[in-house]
């Protein structure tokens, strides 16, 4: 069964930074691409960073500006966010998902139960 | 980039059918066979409905199907069942390599 376990999450001052984990199973991880999605409360969908198999490509949301970085760990099935320069505007459940981008498949068919970030002083 | 538009609420009575748009352009939706759609409960993680436009993963009930027409994509659901009322949202691949959802749609069975 594939199974994707975010953990990570919490509550960080502006300004400050936090790093998500997504711990995969179930799968051979390393022939997946992985992405985040994000979800503010009560917000809508927001795809956030993709990462293919061996990290060769990686892509980002326009709307970050450069403050989150996307990396990867084969070794140990684990996908990971390190977030930076965090604003209250990042304050969101983060999904951990599943696609292949190196096969074209840009759909996310597995999702983990997400990890909550707040950000507030 | 700006989200896919997708209208904000839809309703129907069980066992009618609801058509969803989202509607992109020529630099997403258009451009390419890559929109996906999704279901979300509240409180739960999104499920995978539809792929590459019209395809249905394995599980997923034909009751579900996708299609599109120029810039914009459409999620019909037929035989409306009072466990399809979620949150849906597309989703398309763009040329800048991104991926861009769209505002989500709340359904409402009556």
């Amino acid at each position: 069964e594939v199974q994707l376990v975010e953990s990570g999450g919490g509550l960080v001052k502006p300004g400050g930074s936090l790093r998500l984990s997504c711990a995969a199973s179930g799968f051979t991880f390393s022939s997946y691409s992985m992405n985040w999605v994000r979800q503010a409360p009560g917000k809508g969908l927001e795809w956030v960073s993709s990462i293919s198999r061996s990290s060769s490509y990686i892509y980002y949301a326009d709307s970050l500006k450069g403050r989150f970085i996307i990396s990867r760990d084969n070794a140990k099935n684990s996908v990971f966010l390190q977030m930076n320069s965090l604003r209250a505007e990042d304050t969101a459940v983060y999904y951990c998902a599943r696609s292949d981008i190196e096969l074209d498949q840009y759909y996310f068919d597995y999702w983990g139960r997400g990890t909550l970030v707040t950000v507030s002083s | 980039q700006s989200a896919l538009t997708q209208p904000a609420s839809v309703s129907g009575s069980p066992g009618q059918s609801i058509t969803i748009s989202c509607t992109g352009t020529t630099n997403d939706v258009g451009g390419y066979n890559y929109v996906s759609w999704y279901q979300q409960h509240p409180g739960k993680a999104p499920k995978l409905m539809i792929y590459d436009v019209s395809y249905r993963p394995s599980g997923v009930s034909n009751r579900f199907s996708g299609s599109k027409s120029g810039n914009t994509a459409s999620l019909t659901i037929s035989g409306l069942q009072a466990e399809d009322e979620a949150d849906y949202y597309c989703n398309s691949y763009t040329s800048s390599s991104t991926l861009n959802f769209g505002g989500g749609t709340k359904l409402t069975v009556l």
